[in-house]
C-alpha cells in the first residue's frame, strides 16, 4: 500500500520567506512524529501528534517552527522567516499506534535550503 | 543527553556477519531497543525492536543481555545493498521527546565487494 509521502521533495528558500512542508502519513496511523535532520546527522525529533492534539512540541527550535494536523490525518510544518539554519531534511513518519515507540514508517523528506 | 554510543563506521565484506553494537548504561526500566537502517535521501526504516533476550525477524538478530546495558544488531550474510546507516534507539513505549526518540549520528556500514 501507500506509504508516507511528503511534498515538496525539495524546497529552496530565500532567507526570511516562509515555507510549508506537508506531510500524507499511511491512512489511519494515529501517530505522526516530525524530525529535522541535518547533514551528517541523526533524524532530531521536533514535534509528535496522536490524531489531531500536539501533544509534544518540545523539539521544535523556536516560535518561528509551527506545526499543524487539524484533521488528524495530513500535516503541515511552517516555518516562519526562514534561516540559514533551518536547512535541513525535514523528515515526517507515521505510527498506527499511540505507543510512541512503536515501529514509525518514514517518508522520503523534504530538503530545505536557504540561501 | 545522549543515550546511546554506537561505532562511527564500520566495514564489512560481502557474504560476512556484521555485528553492530550499541552501549546504553543508563537504559530505564521502561526502555525498549529499536534499530532503523537509513539509505541515502531516504527516510529511516525500521529493522528490529527488543526488549530482553534474543529477537529475530527476517532481516536481523538482536541480542541483549541480562543487564540490558548494551545491544547487538547482527546483519547476516550482509550485500552491497546494505551499505547504510544504522540507528540504536533506547526510549518509553509511551514518551517523546528529544532525549526518548535520540537517534545520533548512528553507525555507518560500508559493504566492500
Amino acid at each position: 500500500g501507500a506509504g508516507v509521502s511528503q511534498s515538496p521533495r525539495y524546497k529552496v528558500a530565500k532567507r526570511g520567506q516562509d515555507v510549508a512542508l506537508r506531510c500524507d502519513p499511511i491512512s489511519g496511523h494515529v501517530s505522526l512524529f516530525w524530525y529535522q535532520q541535518a547533514l551528517g546527522q541523526g533524524p532530531e525529533f521536533l514535534t509528535y501528534f496522536q490524531n489531531e492534539a500536539q501533544l509534544d512540541k518540545s523539539g521544535l527550535p523556536s516560535d518561528r517552527f509551527f506545526a499543524e494536523r487539524p484533521e488528524g490525518s495530513v500535516s503541515t510544518l511552517k516555518i516562519q522567516r526562514t534561516q540559514q539554519e533551518d536547512s535541513a531534511v525535514y523528515l515526517c513518519a507515521s505510527s498506527p499506534g499511540t505507543a510512541t515507540y512503536n515501529e514509525q514508517f518514514f517518508g522520503p523528506g523534504t530538503r530545505l535550503t536557504v540561501l | 543527553l545522549a543515550k546511546t554510543t554506537q561505532p562511527i563506521s564500520m566495514d564489512s565484506y560481502e557474504g560476512q556477519e556484521v555485528n553492530i553494537t550499541c552501549s546504553h548504561n543508563n537504559i530505564a526500566t521502561n526502555d525498549y531497543i529499536t534499530w532503523y537502517q537509513q539509505f541515502p535521501s531516504q527516510g529511516p526504516r525500521f529493522i528490529i525492536q527488543g526488549y530482553k533476550t534474543k529477537v529475530t525477524n527476517e532481516v536481523a538478530s538482536l541480542f541483549i543481555p541480562a543487564d540490558r546495558k548494551s545491544s547487538t544488531l547482527s546483519l547476516p550474510r550482509v550485500s552491497l545493498s546494505d551499505t547504510a546507516v544504522y540507528y540504536c534507539l533506547v526510549g518509553d513505549m509511551y514518551q517523546t521527546g528529544a532525549n526518548n526518540l535520540f537517534f545520533g549520528t548512528g553507525t555507518r556500514l560500508t559493504v566492500i565487494p
